[in-house]
């Protein structure tokens, strides 16, 4: 069965530090591949998608995503974090056109004024 | 709003009890999911409906649990005889598949909690 690792549980930065968070996953086919973020008392919200094409995937609120398809890893980083970051960020993939997504378990990120 | 909502928001019942939460997608959205997430894990996938068809369910998802898209705009998700294991947040996603690739919008959830 697919499935997805990311690799801290709880991450904590200062402001203006830079971030990456790892997702690994263990499909070997043609995958789709996602990060989604959960503020604080709301609901999951699409970060950004790669479905093909350019590895590197830019997202909402300077987010970006690296797929590297030989290292089954599709990280997400940001050059510089802010407080409003903080947030739970999870994983997710579904095979090529397949409709079964299966999530990380998350990783908490707090930003510290 | 135009997002995927979620009704109740909160449930509180009693073990034995049934449950009934309701999910409407963002309209014109073809495929629906519920997933479960439980405190420190990510969601996980119950069932998705395409259109009206209910066309795959997990293995987690027991004979307790029932899902519903009559019409193919809203659905439902009941679970009979709660237990307290059942307590959750329940998530709902719609999407719309034209092509490649499906990308899922997720509504606020239902919390339950069974006593």
């Amino acid at each position: 069965a697919q499935s997805v690792s990311q690799h801290n549980h709880h991450v904590i930065l200062s402001e203006a530090a830079s971030l990456e968070l790892g997702c690994n996953y263990s499909y070997g086919g043609t995958v789709n591949l996602f990060w989604y973020v959960q503020y604080p008392g709301q609901h999951l919200q699409l970060l950004l998608k790669y479905f093909s094409g350019d590895p590197l995937v830019k997202g909402i609120k300077g987010f970006e995503a690296e797929f590297i398809k030989s290292k089954f890893s599709f990280n997400l980083r940001k050059p510089s974090v802010q407080w409003s970051d903080t947030a739970e960020y999870f994983c997710a993939v579904n095979e090529g056109y397949g409709q079964n997504f299966v999530f990380g378990p998350g990783t908490r990120l707090s930003v510290l004024p | 709003d135009t997002g995927v909502s979620q009704n109740p928001r909160h449930k509180i019942t009693k073990r034995g009890q049934n449950v009934t939460f309701r999910c409407d997608p963002i309209s014109e959205h073809n495929r629906l999911y519920w997933y479960r997430q439980t405190l420190g894990q990510g969601p996980e996938f119950l069932t998705y409906f395409q259109n009206e068809a209910q066309l795959e369910k997990s293995r987690l998802l027991s004979d307790r649990f029932s899902a519903e898209r009559p019409k193919g705009s809203f659905s439902t998700l009941e679970i009979q005889r709660t237990e307290q294991g059942d307590s959750a947040m329940y998530l709902c996603a719609s999407s719309l598949v034209l092509g490649t690739g499906d990308t899922q919008y997720f509504g606020p959830g239902t919390r339950l909690t069974v006593l």
